[in-house]
């Protein structure tokens, strides 16, 4: 079963533009993570961030938990062309050696040149 | 270093033949996890080894499914009778397998291997 689920279920911005994802999911987490994913392959994680955070940055990426709302955010700052993909947020319940990730079934992100 | 390896990169069969997938992980990456992405869908987990042992096979949907990972670095993911609603793409990831911190926590992913059973 899928934990998380993501929103909108696809987004087009201009180059330049910031785009905004959201996820929200059902259980209490341990952390959540974000990974995108090219051409339904291989995916890359992006961000990792622990039930007792608020906020991380990377780059241009900013995240947001939000756990009473049971809710996350990604925001890609000046999008360029290749991030075009799909973007996976998951979550993982309990802390541990098992992290096993539990997907949402992604949100697709297209940017136009 | 070499990142995840998956092998075939496509496997096509018929329905009721046998398959084996293969997944060479991160060097030194003592956790492993099997996943598998329907059309349209995230990945949905099937197996973890900690080393050589399946510590948690919940993900996997039947007893047609079994895992190895004899010395604890490559494991093989094998379909028994395959039905087309095996059909997906297999993926694999490994990471350090130690918690609390995000590097140890991070899984790697492969580039899958895509399944067509006919």
């Amino acid at each position: 079963s899928q934990q998380g689920e993501e929103d909108p279920q696809a987004l087009s911005i201009q180059e330049g533009e910031n785009a905004t994802m959201n996820c929200s999911y059902k259980t209490s987490i341990n952390n959540l993570q974000w990974y995108r994913q090219n051409s339904g392959r291989g995916l890359v994680h992006l961000i990792l961030i622990r039930s007792n955070e608020r906020e991380k940055h990377s780059g241009r990426l900013r995240v947001t938990l939000d756990t009473s709302k049971k809710s996350s955010s990604l925001l890609i700052t000046a999008s360029r062309a290749a991030d075009t993909a799909s973007y996976f947020c998951a979550t993982v319940l309990r802390g541990g050696a098992n992290s096993k990730l539990t997907f949402g079934k992604g949100i697709t992100l297209s940017v136009r040149p | 270093g070499a990142g995840v390896s998956q092998t075939p990169s496509n496997k096509v069969t018929e329905k009721g033949k046998y398959v084996e997938l293969r997944c060479d992980p991160i060097s030194g990456h003592t956790a492993l996890y099997w996943y598998r992405q329907s059309l349209g869908q995230g990945p949905e987990f099937l197996i973890y080894f900690q080393g050589t042992g399946a510590a948690d096979d919940s993900g996997l949907p039947n007893d047609r499914f079994f895992a190895v990972r004899p010395e604890g670095s490559v494991s093989t993911l094998k379909i028994q009778r395959t039905e087309r609603g095996d059909s997906a793409v297999y993926l694999c990831a490994s990471s350090l397998g130690t918690s609390g911190d995000p590097r140890g926590e991070t899984q790697y992913f492969g580039p899958g291997t895509r399944l067509l059973v006919l």
